[in-house]
């Protein structure tokens, strides 16, 4: 079975500040994909960035980055420029590589964006 | 516009009694999820289905109970057995991976059903 480690509960950073979000999982499949989802304070969850384990280069969507090391892994998300709007609970999520199954997910890092 | 609606955003029950929350997306997806979230925590798994007229038990299915007749349709009932019901219930839906795509494989949630046992 996989599991999803996400080591802090809650973070804070200025506005305008850059801060990483750390994630790690422990599997032995070899296809897989991983995910970053975002839970505002609507709980409206929306996907942030995914990444696809075959692939080397790490995803970049705007602001959001991943650092993807997959002999570790680790697959951390830096918010650059952290915007207000960037407040929020953040679920990293581990997928196997196939169309069916379900995913498992990190319990969250609540993340507060400070003026 | 494609996507996955709950209903209702708000549910308040009495004890012993069941109720049923309602999920629908119009994304064509084969697969969709219920899960629950307590305050501060993370999502947990109670059912999956990845096609129609077959399901699957997630990590506390016990006193829950789904169907899933339809391909749009995977309504979750919260039975008098589930003895802490109160909590936050999400419904997700999704679709298959595509080679190359820029999307596939991440699910899609709706905006949540708020149950409180009275």
């Amino acid at each position: 079975a996989q599991t999803v480690t996400q080591s802090q509960p809650e973070m804070s950073v200025q506005e305008a500040e850059t801060v990483t979000l750390s994630c790690t999982y422990d599997t032995s499949e070899n296809n897989y994909y991983l995910f970053w989802y975002k839970q505002p304070p609507s709980r409206q969850m929306i996907l942030v960035i995914r990444q696809e384990a075959y692939k080397q280069q790490n995803a970049t969507e705007n602001r959001f980055s991943v650092n993807f090391q997959k002999a570790a892994k680790s697959f951390s998300l830096k918010i650059s420029d952290s915007q207000l709007g960037d407040t929020a609970m953040y679920f990293c999520a581990f997928m196997k590589g196939t169309n069916a199954g379900k995913s498992t997910f990190g319990d969250g890092t609540t993340l507060t964006v400070k003026p | 516009d494609g996507g996955i609606t709950q209903s209702p955003k708000y549910l308040f029950r009495k004890e012993g009694q069941n109720v049923t929350l309602s999920c629908e997306q119009n994304l064509n997806h084969d697969a969709m999820y219920w899960y629950r979230q307590d305050p501060g925590q993370g999502l947990r798994l109670i059912y999956y289905s990845q096609i129609v007229n077959d399901f699957q038990k997630g990590d506390i299915a016990e006193g829950y109970s789904v169907s899933r007749e339809k391909k749009e349709s995977f309504p979750l009932t919260v039975t008098s057995a589930q003895k802490n019901p109160t909590a936050f219930y999400l419904c997700a839906s999704k679709g298959g991976f595509s080679a190359g795509g820029p999307l596939g494989g991440e699910q899609f949630f709706g905006p949540g059903t708020r149950l409180t046992v009275l």
